[in-house]
């Protein structure tokens, strides 16, 4: 069985300040996906990286994969309430038995204006 | 584009009694999956499938079973509910397990 686990799970910050949240696992993931959920809706995708080592943007989120595959992490810049949410990572793997998609536990952020 | 679409949105279930929670995507993905969110916590995967005819268990399958007759309809049976069913359900498609999955609006159950 294919764990993620996500640290922290729960997280409080004030307006501006800056976060890290991880996502880790022993198994290695063709791809890792990062997907943010508000009350009462699904998750929808932020990003998803599939190469170890890779790094990509998206205004002031910045997510990195690990070089083995097996780890991602989100980090926000400037935290705006508008950030506030789930955020979930979510690992897939292709081929073998695994070929589904996996998602961890979650981190709830609250952005404090 | 509808995407994928789940009914109904509200359920209240008495204990023992059964219900077909239904999903249905149109964007012609092989893969989908029906996942299960206790409060405040993340997905949990109950079954998936990779294309019609093709169904497996996830985590947590037991009181659940699921079928896929074709591409477009994965339906979620609900057998001799209990309280412990009580979640939020999404249904969710996607091209590959490594490609984007596109989830539906959620069932909220209540089992009294």
């Amino acid at each position: 069985t294919q764990l993620l686990e996500q640290s922290p799970q729960f997280l409080s910050i004030q307006e501006g300040e800056n976060l890290t949240v991880y996502c880790n696992s022993s198994s290695v993931f063709s791809s890792l996906q990062w997907y943010r959920q508000e009350p009462g809706e699904g998750p929808v995708l932020l990003v998803t990286v599939v190469t170890g080592g890779e790094v990509k943007k998206l205004k002031r989120l910045t997510f990195q994969f690990g070089d083995a595959r097996k780890d991602s992490s989100l980090h926000i810049t400037a935290a705006q309430p508008g950030d506030t949410g789930l955020y979930l990572c979510a690992g897939g793997a292709s081929g073998g038995s695994n070929y589904k998609l996996t998602f961890g536990k979650g981190t709830l952020l609250t952005v404090n204006p | 584009n509808a995407g994928v679409t789940q009914t109904p949105k509200f359920r209240i279930l008495k204990i023992g009694q059964s219900m077909t929670l239904q999903c249905a995507q149109d964007m012609n993905h092989n893969y989908m999956y029906w996942y299960r969110q206790d409060p405040g916590m993340g997905l949990k995967l109950i079954y998936y499938s990779v294309g019609a005819g093709i169904t497996d268990k996830g985590e947590v399958p037991n009181g659940y079973n699921v079928s896929r007759s074709t591409t477009e309809d994965f339906p979620l049976r609900l057998e001799l509910a209990a309280p412990s069913q009580t979640s939020v359900y999404f249904c969710a498609s996607s091209y590959s397990p490594t490609t984007e999955a596109f989830f539906g609006q959620g069932t909220r159950l209540t089992v009294v």
